[in-house]
């Protein structure tokens, strides 16, 4: 298995440039989700998914939309990047019945 | 608002010794606590938890220690090594709950 991946590791956008972050899971977990960390704030949670069609808001959804066609695949796109934005994201999978999330190596994105 | 409080952003202590984390939280509904580690360039991993009808969790070297009455938990590990040098998030969420709130996190670096 391969756990949780993410690509790219790292990313460079001008303010008003799109991306989309990836993150896929080969652990057939229903849950996924997608954290930021930024200095002194610990993670935030942006957007989760309990499964392929099923998307919520976190905490921190502003600027960012997700989809989940699949179990596997849980991209997050931003759609006019912001300075704001520039953080390390973090995407995750829980298995049933747990709250124990498995956290991908993250995506270093800076926003100028 | 940050309902999980980790208010030590840095702590340090000599090989062997015990290294004592604390982390407060403000939300009462909040009945599910974990502890995550982690290293420069990689994604948090899971290391301990502990439920609300618990007081203490105990795992190798690792032991979380839950006062509710407080709104505080701890995590010891004894004896510290420095493998054990890393950031230790503290996280909390409430059953049937999607959204898990962590810490700003602490960074642990024990000396040998």
């Amino acid at each position: 298995n391969a756990g949780v991946t993410q690509t790219p590791k790292f990313q460079v956008l001008k303010t008003g440039q799109s991306m989309t972050l990836q993150c896929a899971q080969d652990m057939n977990h229903e849950y996924m989700s997608w954290y930021r960390q930024d200095p002194g704030m610990g993670l935030r949670l942006i957007h989760y998914s309990v499964g392929a069609g099923i998307t919520d808001q976190g905490e921190v959804p502003n600027g960012y939309n997700v989809s989940r066609s699949t179990t596997e695949d849980f991209p997050l796109r931003l759609l006019s990047a912001a300075p704001s934005q520039t953080s390390v994201y973090f995407c995750a999978s829980t298995p049933p019945g747990s709250d124990t999330q498995y956290f991908g190596p993250g995506t270093r994105l800076t926003v100028l | 608002d940050q309902q999980v409080k980790q208010n030590s952003p840095s702590l340090s202590v000599q090989e062997g010794r015990i290294s004592i984390l604390n982390c407060d939280y403000t939300n009462s509904m909040f009945d599910y606590f974990l502890w995550y580690k982690k290293y420069p360039a990689e994604g948090p991993t899971f290391l301990i938890s502990i439920s609300s009808i618990k007081d203490k969790n105990e795992d190798g070297r690792f032991t979380v220690f839950l006062n509710k009455s407080a709104k505080h938990l701890s995590l010891h590990i004894v004896p510290s090594q420095p493998g054990d040098s890393a950031v230790y998030f503290c996280a909390a969420t409430a059953y049937n709950n999607n959204d898990m709130r962590f810490g700003a996190g602490t960074r642990l670096t024990v000396k040998p």
